[in-house]
């Protein structure tokens, strides 16, 4: 166990809807990163926060966003979604923000868009 | 452009078997380099890290190497076991300006199948 917990485990719903992923990181990691993992693709960096604030953007849609809350917790906000955007999204927690630093990924959530 | 190309895409092999997985980058300017497991349905777990001027690291069976003229890395699996069987993914950090700004390239992943 990371840590790292993400809910929920498993979503289905319908193209065109709106669904927000939760992630809590281990205690004390200021640093929260999401990913998303398509069949096809490798794991693709969307969006770091950092003690509340972003720190750095991936290929993060615009349909995409995400915040950071003060008690650490992020969501990610998946809207007007796609038959596309189906695929496991990860989230990871590191006690920094800096690069060497470990991060330690949950065990995703599984979106389906039917 | 920022590349991370692993090879072989998959390897089957038998328990007990040693392999090597490779990893070639075009990141920079480079920071560290991560090799990581992610079995089937789960998150990836970190197996090491590698700065500019470590060449080897071990973790248990697993040792990864460095190369950072050559900008390769691999992974070498001794004695391998079933519960090896995972997808093995290299990880490239660029760091832009200091150490809190960087940006992290994932390879596609090898898939490992260890049979009996």
């Amino acid at each position: 166990d990371s840590g790292v917990t993400q809910t929920p485990k498993h979503l289905i719903t319908a193209t065109g809807q709106r669904v927000t992923l939760r992630c809590s990181p281990r205690s004390g990691d200021l640093s929260v990163y999401w990913y998303q993992q398509s069949l096809d693709q490798g794991l693709q960096f969307l969006i770091q926060y950092y003690n509340g604030e972003e720190r750095a953007k991936g290929n993060i849609l615009e349909r995409f966003s995400a915040q950071q809350f003060p008690d650490l917790h992020s969501e990610l906000n998946l809207s007007s979604l796609e038959l596309g955007d189906s695929a496991l999204y990860f989230c990871a927690s590191s006690g920094t923000g800096w690069s060497h630093a470990e991060a330690f990924f949950g065990q995703g959530t599984r979106l389906t868009v039917v | 452009k920022n590349q991370v190309e692993q090879s072989p895409q998959s390897l089957i092999i038998l328990e007990g078997k040693n392999c090597t997985l490779q990893c070639n980058y075009t990141v920079s300017p480079f920071s560290n380099l991560r090799w990581y497991k992610q079995d089937t349905g789960r998150g990836p777990v970190s197996l090491t890290i590698m700065t500019f001027s470590e060449n080897t690291k071990s973790n248990g069976r697993y040792t990864a190497t460095l190369d950072a003229d050559t900008k390769q890395s691999s992974l070498h699996i001794t004695a391998s076991q079933l519960s090896d069987s995972a997808s093995y993914i290299c990880v490239v950090s660029a760091e832009r300006s200091g150490g809190s700004n960087y940006k992290l390239t994932f390879g596609k992943g090898t898939l490992l199948t260890v049979n009996p």
